[in-house]
């Protein structure tokens, strides 16, 4: 079945350190594949999106490179803030199933220190 | 932002009493889904509808049902809490749903539910 893998948290960094979280997948077909982020105390807001093979979905200064032949969705941001402390997901949707059941990563949780 | 409220926000139970809680929408998408998020597994998909009436289960149902009326709400129940439902519950909907892998869910605030 379709699965999402995130690295491990949590992770810490000092403001305006860059930031690579690693996301791979296994699915079946061609997937999209979504960024969400978690402030604290709230739900989850989409981040980034990319629906097919290189593309690049980007927001808020953060990347994230849709890569077939590593099936990879890394998230990067070159100069992260204080405010960028949350928790990040990586999600697919099963390009059969459309949009209708997204598969979650199980978080990685983000700090910056100032 | 998208129009979802979720109600109550907190709720405090005791083991074996029922519980509902409810989603309530303004976008006016067809598809409503109910996930719990626990520390180690993510979020996971409890149920969801497709539709007034049309509901499915996700990965983790047994214990819960659901029911939509109304396209606007999507109401979750527990009809006799565990502790180990004690979660944070959030609702998400989506416009095109089956039609589109591209579509985005827009998810609620959540509600943090405490089951003794």
């Amino acid at each position: 079945g379709n699965s999402v893998t995130q690295m491990e948290g949590p992770v810490t960094l000092s403001e305006e350190a860059f930031l690579t979280i690693n996301c791979t997948y296994t699915a079946t077909g061609y997937p999209s594949l979504f960024w969400y982020v978690q402030y604290p105390g709230e739900g989850l807001q989409l981040l980034l999106k990319a629906t097919k093979a290189d593309d690049k979905g980007s927001n808020k200064g953060f990347e994230a490179t849709y890569r077939k032949e590593t099936t990879s969705f890394h998230l990067e941001k070159g100069s992260v803030q204080v405010s960028d402390s949350a928790v990040y997901f990586c999600a697919l949707s099963d390009p059969q199933g459309g949009s209708e059941k997204l598969v979650f990563g199980k978080g990685t949780k983000l700090t910056v220190n100032p | 932002d998208a129009g979802i409220t979720q109600s109550p926000r907190h709720k405090v139970t005791e083991t074996g009493t029922p519980v509902t809680l409810r989603c309530h929408q303004t976008e006016n998408h067809r598809y409503m889904y109910w996930y719990r998020q626990d520390p180690g597994h993510g979020l996971r998909l409890i149920h969801y509808s497709y539709g007034v009436k049309d509901t499915d289960k996700g990965e983790v149902s047994d214990g819960y049902s659901v029911s939509r009326s109304k396209t606007e709400d999507f109401l979750l129940t527990l009809e006799s809490a565990t502790s180990s439902q004690t979660s944070v519950y959030f609702c998400a909907i989506s416009e095109l749903g089956r039609a589109a892998s591209t579509d985005t869910q827009y998810f609620g605030p959540g509600t943090r539910l405490t089951v003794l």
